[in-house]
């Protein structure tokens, strides 16, 4: 079955713990991306990656890292996380740039940061 | 970051009446308006992506019109069901990045 998998789901940890969400693909996109959503502010993209190696930033990157070493993972990264991170994240990927092609989302992870 | 507005924010639909809501986006630049679907709990799904001015689709009774030089699209839903309930998302591309609107949440009413 075509999908994107976060994991985990959901997530509590403490102010300043490290912390990383998984996001694998298995369609052979080259595009993906990490989003954020909040209530009132609708889906905020934080980093996209068009390719293996290639990432650029995106609305609201700032206190997030992303790496994208296979193309099949993008992991979303939180050295040092705040409580203003605590947040419903989804990645999701995509057959072309551009933007011609929908978007394929994973599950969402409820990241809380206390 | 790109100005994506969607408009009403909410909206009530009796069962099988129709609806439409609106999507306003940025008419420079324009790569391809997408639509999507998300139900509470669950992932947004793509209902549609338009590249075309005047570019109309249609998925069941769930359609879409796009209008890029004055920058807006339509979504329309014809006699709604309980099972449309959900809120709908449309986003623009106009290079590498897809800015989300903050999404029309419509609840029919059985």
């Amino acid at each position: 079955e075509a999908q994107v998998t976060q994991n985990p789901r959901y997530l509590i940890t403490v102010t300043g713990k490290k912390l990383t969400v998984t996001c694998s693909q298995n369609m052979n996109h080259e595009y993906m991306s990490w989003y954020r959503q909040d209530p009132g502010l609708g889906l905020r993209q934080i980093y996209y990656s068009m390719n293996v190696e290639v990432t650029d930033k995106g609305d609201v990157p700032e206190g997030y890292k992303v790496s994208r070493k296979e193309k099949r993972n993008f992991p979303l990264i939180l050295e040092s996380p705040s409580p203003n991170q605590t947040s419903l994240y989804f990645c999701a990927s995509s057959a072309w740039t551009g933007g011609n092609y929908g978007y394929t989302f994973g599950s969402g992870t409820r990241l809380t940061v206390v | 970051i790109l100005n994506v507005e969607q408009s009403p924010q909410s909206l009530h639909v009796q069962e099988g009446d129709s609806t439409n809501f609106t999507c306003s986006f940025p008419s420079s630049n324009f790569y391809a308006l997408h639509w999507y679907r998300w139900e509470t709990a669950k992932s947004p799904e793509a209902l549609f992506v338009m590249t075309l001015n005047g570019d109309e689709k249609k998925k069941g009774r769930i359609s879409a019109t796009l209008n890029t030089k004055e920058g807006y699209s339509y979504l329309y839903i014809k006699g709604s069901q309980p099972e449309d309930s959900a809120t709908y998302l449309c986003a623009f591309s106009n290079d590498y990045k897809l800015s989300f609107g903050a999404g029309t949440t419509v609840t029919v009413r059985a």
